[in-house]
Order: C-alpha cells, then sequence, then structure tokens
C-alpha cells in the first residue's frame, strides 16, 4: 500500500544546528515528493519539491529511490524554522497526494 | 488577490445539523481537494475534482459530499452532522504539473 512515514513525531535541536527530517515511502510507481510547511497559525504552504532540486530558505532534499526516502535537510537550524513540517507524495499520473503525519520542528535559542 | 478561501473558519454547531463547509479559490485553478486532519494526526484525502461536474472520493470515507458546478467552487456539506465529524478540514487547489495550494481550514466540532 501506498504510504508516507515521517517517524519523528518532534524534534528539538538548539539554533545553529543541523536538522534532518526524515521522510520514507512506499509507492510502486514514480513518485513526485514534496516537503509541505506550516508555521503557527498559518496555512500549510509548499517548502519544496523534489523535480525542483532548489535550496527554500536553506533547507534541501534529496529523493533517494534507493531507499525511499526524500529527508529534509538544513545546515544551520533558525528558531523561525519552528514549525510542523509534512512530507507528501503525489501519485503519478495524478492530482492525489498523500501526506505523513508530519514533525514538529523546534528550535531552541 | 489569487487566493483560495474557506469559510468559515471555525464552526460549533449541534448533532443532527446540516452544515456546508465554502472553499473559493480566483486562482483559476482546475483541480481542487478536501483533506480532513485530526489533531496531531496526517492529512486524509477526502474528496477531489478534476474540474466541473467531476468529482471523486479520496482514500478516506467520509460521510460528507462535494460538488463542482463552478470552477472555482467546492463546496463540502454533511447532511446530518455527529461528533465523530469534529475535525479540521483543509481545501487544496492546483494547476496541472504543479503543487497543491491549500486554504486556511475550517475547524469543526460538533456537539
Amino acid at each position: 500500500a501506498q504510504r508516507v512515514t515521517q517517524p519523528e513525531k518532534l524534534l528539538s535541536v538548539f539554533k545553529g544546528a543541523p536538522v534532518e527530517l526524515k521522510c520514507n515511502y512506499s509507492y510502486s510507481g514514480s513518485p513526485e515528493l514534496f516537503w509541505y510547511v506550516q508555521y503557527s497559525r498559518q496555512r500549510l504552504q509548499l517548502l519544496l519539491r523534489h523535480i525542483s532540486r532548489e535550496s527554500i530558505k536553506g533547507f534541501t532534499a534529496d529523493l533517494n529511490k534507493g531507499e525511499t526516502s526524500f529527508h529534509l535537510k538544513k545546515p544551520f537550524a533558525q528558531e523561525e524554522d519552528s514549525a510542523m513540517y509534512y512530507c507528501a507524495l503525489r501519485f503519478s499520473g495524478t492530482y492525489k497526494y498523500i501526506f505523513g503525519t508530519g514533525t514538529r520542528l523546534k528550535v531552541l535559542a | 488577490e489569487a487566493d483560495i478561501y474557506q469559510t468559515p473558519r471555525y464552526l460549533v454547531i449541534g448533532t443532527g445539523k446540516k452544515i456546508t463547509l465554502e472553499c473559493s479559490q480566483t486562482m483559476g485553478h482546475d483541480k481542487m481537494y478536501w483533506y480532513q486532519q485530526d489533531p496531531g494526526m496526517e492529512l486524509h484525502l477526502i474528496h477531489y475534482s478534476y474540474g466541473v461536474n467531476s468529482t471523486e472520493k479520496g482514500d478516506l470515507s467520509s460521510e460528507s459530499t462535494v460538488s463542482r458546478i463552478r470552477t472555482e467552487h467546492f463546496p463540502l456539506t454533511l447532511e446530518s452532522a455527529r461528533p465523530s465529524h469534529t475535525s479540521q478540514y483543509l481545501c487544496a487547489s492546483s494547476l496541472e504539473g504543479a503543487s497543491a495550494f491549500f486554504g486556511q481550514g475550517t475547524r469543526l466540532t460538533v456537539v
């Protein structure tokens, strides 16, 4: 069955420390992966997508098909990075998304 | 301003009432979606639409219904609300090949 797994519900790091939010997926087709972020009292918004291969707010994510992973990384966490992060998969050839349970990132001063 | 709007933001309603959650987007997107999210849990797709007069049920079984008579409007209706319907409902839209854009959500409480 198709599934997106985010093993950590909560991740706390100190400001300036590296961050890695884990995301694994199970999907037999060719996936399209996304990271969405939700800051306090704001709507869910796109952070980045794997096909863009870009860095947004210092975050990057690489699709590893061998390990079926799409981990989100940032070398130096900032306090404003504190938010809920959701990994999402879109089924190829459709517009259906499935989301992981989310990871709350807390960056401590 | 191009955006996606959900009303109401918060709703508390009694059991058995009929409710409609509104979702409108002014971005010209053809795809629209409804997700249900319980606190601390993942988003579950309950309905989606690829265009006018096209609606499909999502992966999570839901007693709600939707309609898509106009491109910009995708309302969700519960004929008889129950406490088990208490949740947050997120509406989203997208263009072909683009990522989904979300509304602010409606937090529904059925008492």
